[in-house]
């Protein structure tokens, strides 16, 4: 058990709809990463937060959006679902950012699927 | 251009060999770490170690150890007398100046009764 949770674990959506994943961060830590994870292959960087602020962001569209709160949970947002855009979806959360702090602890993950 | 590669896409063995799992990087970065996670059925991505570029001793944590060299930007991994309960995806991940981690393809472990 990482203390990391995601929910939901299973979400059924249709294209062009718009979805919200939750990530509630192990207590301390106070960075929350997103990573999309296709069937059969690694995880890919969406983005990070930091402190309520965005900290870096991967090959993602606008369309794919993030929120910290002040509690460091997360949400993961993806408007106008693409076919594409089914996969696991894994939330970590670090202590920080430093060299110190980098170990990411991931939760059971979301798995979307897009009809 | 920071880049994991795990060629063995696929292994599987007998219970109570010996198996190795290789990773190969590339970075540009003189400081940086690299991680190797498991990945269960179940999904979560589970941390097993993490490295610094600095520190090149191996590491063995019981039936687990880790062999990095720097001059061959290699991080392998080998199970010592696995088990049926090790069948699982291992990831090896390289952590890039901005905090990302740059994920391999992953290597799918089989452990056979």
């Amino acid at each position: 058990e990482t203390g990391v949770t995601q929910s939901p674990t299973h979400l059924i959506k249709t294209r062009g709809q718009q979805v919200t994943l939750r990530c509630s961060s192990q207590s301390g830590h106070n960075t929350v990463s997103w990573y999309q994870q296709a069937l059969g292959q690694g995880p890919q960087f969406i983005f990070q937060y930091y402190r309520e602020e965005e900290n870096g962001r991967g090959n993602f569209p606008p369309r794919f959006s993030g929120l910290q709160f002040p509690n460091y949970s997360s949400e993961l947002n993806v408007n106008a679902l693409e076919l594409d855009d089914s996969a696991l979806y894994l939330c970590a959360s670090s202590l920080g950012t430093g060299e110190a702090k980098n170990i990411q602890y991931f939760g059971a993950g979301t798995r979307l699927s897009v009809l | 251009a920071q880049k994991v590669t795990q060629a063995q896409t696929e292994i599987s063995v007998v219970e109570k060999e010996d198996v190795t799992l290789d990773c190969v990087y590339e970075t540009r970065d003189t400081t940086y770490y690299l991680f190797w996670y498991k990945q269960p059925p179940s999904g979560e991505l589970v941390f097993l170690i993490r490295r610094n570029s600095f520190d090149e001793q191996n590491e063995i944590s019981g039936r687990y150890s880790w062999n990095f060299q720097k001059s061959t930007s290699s991080f392998n991994f080998t199970i010592t007398a696995s088990q049926v309960v090790d069948s699982a995806v291992y990831f090896c991940a390289l952590i890039d100046s901005n905090y990302q981690l740059i994920w391999g393809a992953g290597t799918k472990l089989i452990i056979k009764p």
